[in-house]
């Protein structure tokens, strides 16, 4: 099975600034013969169901403001919230579906 | 508008089983691979089980293998996750999710229903 390990499990951030939340994957989640990294984030507040931000490791999803971005390749990947907004709170999951589907163990997103 | 309702959770005994569904509309059903996860109060989530369109290949996370069964019927719109052999570490809310259409064109759990809370417990 491949693992999917986020980093830090928890971060406070001030109003506007950045966050950065971090993914890696066990083994490499590129896949060679289309070159997509079979990566999604989801973002998941207080009594909600997840809801799909980021497919493709860095495609958002329609709606999906552009202060949410996803880089990275291979077994390493970054959700980065450029300006953090109040409605930002939440946990967020990265997920690979390169091999059935596994979810990292979440990260949640506080204001400072 | 796309609509996943999950119904079938309850409190259970060890050992015992049950039967969720979800009710699928406002898309082409029968053209999407379907997934379940689940959540353990206060944990994280954790995929349980995916099957494609006809329901011919049907995965599962390895904690679930041998007790759990997917299903769908594609002419009720309907998706199913039989669960036996139900133990305490099986309590969450389980969430029915729509999964691909076409591999590699997009992906991604894009749907989700609201939930629907199983409880293993004596």
């Amino acid at each position: 099975d491949i693992v999917m390990t986020q980093s830090p499990d928890a971060l406070a951030v001030s109003l506007g600034e950045r966050a950065t939340i971090k993914c890696k994957s066990s083994q490499s989640v590129l896949y060679s013969s289309n070159n997509k990294n079979y990566l999604a984030w989801y973002q998941q507040k207080p009594g909600q169901p997840p809801k799909l931000l980021i497919s493709w490791a860095s495609t958002r999803e329609s709606g999906v403001p552009d202060r949410f971005s996803g880089s990275g390749s291979g077994t390493d990947f970054t959700l980065t919230i450029s300006s953090l907004q109040a409605e930002d709170v939440a946990v967020y999951y990265c997920q690979q579906y390169y091999r059935t589907r596994t979810f990292g163990q979440g990260t949640k997103v506080e204001i400072k | 508008e796309v609509q996943l309702v999950e119904s079938g959770g309850a409190l259970v005994q060890p050992g015992g089983s049950l039967r969720l569904s979800c009710a699928a509309s406002g898309f082409a059903f029968e053209n999407h691979w379907m997934s379940w996860v689940r959540q353990a109060p206060g944990k994280g989530l954790e995929w349980v089980a995916n099957l494609n369109q006809g329901g011919s290949d049907k995965y599962y996370v390895g904690s679930v293998k041998g007790r759990f069964t997917i299903s769908r019927d594609n002419a009720k719109n309907s998706l199913y996750l039989q669960m036996n052999s139900l133990r305490a570490e099986d309590t969450a809310v389980y969430y029915c999710a729509r999964d691909f259409a076409v591999a590699g064109v997009k992906e991604g759990l894009d749907y989700w229903g609201q939930g629907t809370l199983v409880t293993v417990s004596s």
